[in-house]
């Protein structure tokens, strides 16, 4: 078993829906969760960082973490064309190193 | 303010030579971790130098390798390549100091081996 589960996708939505990414992860040690938006063969871009429990909004993201059920998830509101990319999350510890899930393709057709 | 930097940003190689990659962290970070990214996969990590020290590695054979330099750039090798090294190579920097240790990647190295 994977320590992070994505889905690959891809997923496919209109202009102006909202989106909804998920990861599940089996390391109770994790204490730090992000997730990367990448664009086709470019480096990844930090989205959003949290490291508690709960919601964080950024504009039109917002990440949501449930330690208890190790889940987190990506929300995006109104979505954009240029949107369409490859979303990762990605989870830490203190020990450096970060996890990735496999990233889901994300499509928003205008 | 510059981010991450990494040259070359192409390279094709082939099985059994050796390889050089460079990466340049971002202004005021002091750690350089190395991933590799396979296509259609998320990146895994290789290794993370700190004060010119390996301070933890992945699941990675010893055929790789890697050197930080006092000015913090790190420059990571691959010896003995084969087919199944095939990928972007990606370098992401970081403050030893920040909670978290938020990394930020560089564009990356796309490395074929053929």
């Amino acid at each position: 078993q994977k320590e992070v589960e994505q889905d690959p996708g891809p997923l496919s939505v209109p202009e102006g829906a909202i989106v909804s990414l998920n990861c599940t992860y089996s390391n109770s040690a994790f204490q730090y969760f992000m997730w990367y938006r990448q664009y086709s063969r470019k480096g990844p871009e930090l989205l959003m960082y949290t490291y508690s429990s709960g919601n964080k909004e950024d504009g039109r993201f917002t990440a949501q973490v449930d330690k208890s059920s190790k889940y987190i998830s990506l929300f995006i509101r109104d979505s954009q064309p240029s949107d369409s990319a490859t979303y990762l999350c990605a989870m830490g510890s203190n020990t450096g190193k970060l996890i990735f899930g496999q990233g889901t393709t994300l499509q928003v057709k205008p | 303010d510059a981010g991450v930097t990494q040259s070359p940003t192409h390279l094709i190689k082939t099985r059994g030579q050796q390889v050089t990659l460079r990466c340049s962290p971002k202004s005021g970070h002091d750690t350089v971790s190395w991933y590799q990214q396979a296509l259609g996969q998320g990146p895994q990590f290789i290794f993370q130098y700190y004060e010119e020290e390996e301070r933890q590695r992945g699941n990675f054979p010893d055929r790789f390798s890697g050197h930080q330099f006092p000015n913090y750039s790190s420059e990571l090798n691959v010896n003995a390549l084969w087919l199944g090294d095939s990928a972007l190579y990606l370098c992401a920097s970081s403050s030893l100091a920040t909670v978290g240790e938020t990394q930020y990647f560089g564009p990356g190295t796309r490395l074929l081996v053929l």
